[in-house]
């Protein structure tokens, strides 16, 4: 079946940088989108960026300009998404999704979420 | 970037209630309009796409309509699994904007 699978979480201090893995199985890596969405404690969805494992293009929020990388590794079918200069305010939990090939398009599946929590 | 905005924030009500959730885009999304379901502690899944189809395996109490800005997500009777938090999310272009979430809990 078609699924996502992260990395485990992560406790990073302040300034440190943090790269959480997104390992696809069940379809072909190349043929979909794969977006970053992460959610605070207690808070709503926060879409984060987007990569297309095709060509490594990537698209990210205004946001995170500077601070995250998406990247992929084709022989693996997986997705990274580093974050650096990590702040308190950073903790959340990271998923990615994978974006369905039609032209209106959702998210779905979904990782089951990797927890980033900063602290000194 | 389109503004999403759900309403209610939250919302209590009983086993076999029927409930709807709004979300509304700060421009046109034509019907570029998703809902996903999300339990505590799990990842968000898709329950309606583009704005009225119901996602393979998902409950037919569950309904989506609108077009344009204004969208509804229709719970026909509740049940006990479907108190969770619901979102709507705008595909038209990115970033790829959700709503703020409705809390859907049990009165």
């Amino acid at each position: 079946q078609v699924q996502l699978v992260q990395s485990g979480a992560e406790v990073k201090k302040p300034g440190a940088s943090v790269k959480i893995s997104c390992k696809a199985s069940g379809y072909t890596f190349t043929t979909y989108y794969i977006h970053w969405v992460r959610q605070a404690p207690g808070q709503g969805l926060e879409w984060m960026g987007i990569i297309n494992p095709s060509g490594g293009t990537t698209n990210y929020a205004q946001k995170f300009q500077g601070r995250v990388t998406m990247t992929r590794d084709t022989s693996t079918s997986t997705v990274y998404m580093e974050l650096s200069s990590l702040r308190y305010e950073d903790t959340a939990v990271y998923y990615c999704a994978r974006e369905s090939a039609t032209t209106i398009r959702w998210f779905d599946p979904w990782g089951q979420g990797t927890l980033v929590t900063v602290s000194s | 970037d389109i503004q999403m905005t759900q309403s209610p924030s939250s919302l209590s009500a009983s086993v076999g209630d029927r409930v709807t959730i709004t979300c509304r885009a700060s421009q046109s999304i034509s019907s570029y309009l998703n809902w996903y379901q999300q339990q505590p502690g799990k990842a968000p899944k898709v329950l309606i796409y583009a704005a009225s189809s119901l996602q393979s395996g998902v409950p037919s109490r569950f309904s989506g309509s609108g077009s344009g800005t204004d969208f509804t997500l229709t719970i026909s009777s509740l049940q006990p699994e479907d108190f969770a938090t619901y979102y709507c999310q705008q595909s038209y272009n990115t970033p790829r904007t959700f709503g703020q979430g409705t809390n859907l809990e049990i009165k």
